[in-house]
């Protein structure tokens, strides 16, 4: 079975402060593919990352920084320096080529305070 | 470059009348589409996908239907709406199907009073 699991419902912080979205996937497949959503409050995903299991380097973009880790099953995704502009509803998603669509977690609010 | 379109941004519609939503993608010859839906603080839940031209394929059993009349062009429809039917519908396109990148519209609001 394919699951993705965010276990943080929602994550509070003051401008400027790090911090990092948690996400751990479930699958049998050896190839996949992970990645992470941005739903600010206007409501349209918008597409940050998208990683192949075969690709385990850590990727930074900006302020942006995701951590690939097979070993845990988890692709975690860090905000340094967080900003008012980066409160959103963060997705975390999963798919392969046995299921043919894309497996969302549930989700982890993000609210940054100035 | 590739462009997505919704309509409308927002509805409000009464129990048991019809709806019809419009996805529209610009820049690309045989996209795949996808219709989701995310009812409010909850995650997204895949209605139906098409990989062409009058190929539609169901997630979910209810009473939505999806149709694609044209290369780019994707509707959601219902002929009598239910309450449970609120929320916020994205339309998405991708390139390749299944492990390609989904890019996601703007969305429809919809509340069924």
């Amino acid at each position: 079975a394919q699951k993705v699991t965010q276990a943080q419902t929602e994550i509070s912080v003051v401008e400027k402060e790090d911090v990092t979205l948690d996400c751990v996937y479930e699958t049998r497949d050896t190839t996949y593919y992970l990645f992470w959503y941005k739903q600010p409050p206007s409501g349209e995903l918008v597409f940050l990352i998208r990683r192949n299991s075969f690709d385990e380097q850590n990727e930074i973009s900006g302020r942006y920084s995701w951590n690939f880790q097979k070993s845990t099953s988890s692709f975690n995704f860090t905000i340094t320096a967080s900003q008012v502009v980066d409160s959103a509803v963060y997705f975390c998603a999963l798919s392969n080529y046995n299921t043919d669509k894309l497996i969302f977690g549930t989700g982890t609010r993000l609210q940054v305070f100035p | 470059s590739q462009t997505i379109h919704q309509w409308p941004a927002t509805l409000v519609q009464p129990v048991g009348s019809p709806l019809s939503l419009e996805c529209t993608v610009e820049g690309t010859s045989n996209p795949n589409l996808y219709w989701y839906r995310q009812a409010a603080g909850r995650g997204l839940q895949l209605l139906f996908y098409s990989v062409g031209i009058g190929q539609i394929s169901s997630e979910v059993p209810q009473n939505l239907s999806a149709s694609r009349p044209q290369d780019r062009q994707f509707i959601l429809s219902s002929k009598k709406l239910l309450l449970s039917d609120s929320g916020f519908y994205l339309c998405a396109w991708s390139v390749l199907k299944g492990t390609d990148t989904q890019y996601f519209g703007p969305g429809t609001r919809l509340t069924v009073l």
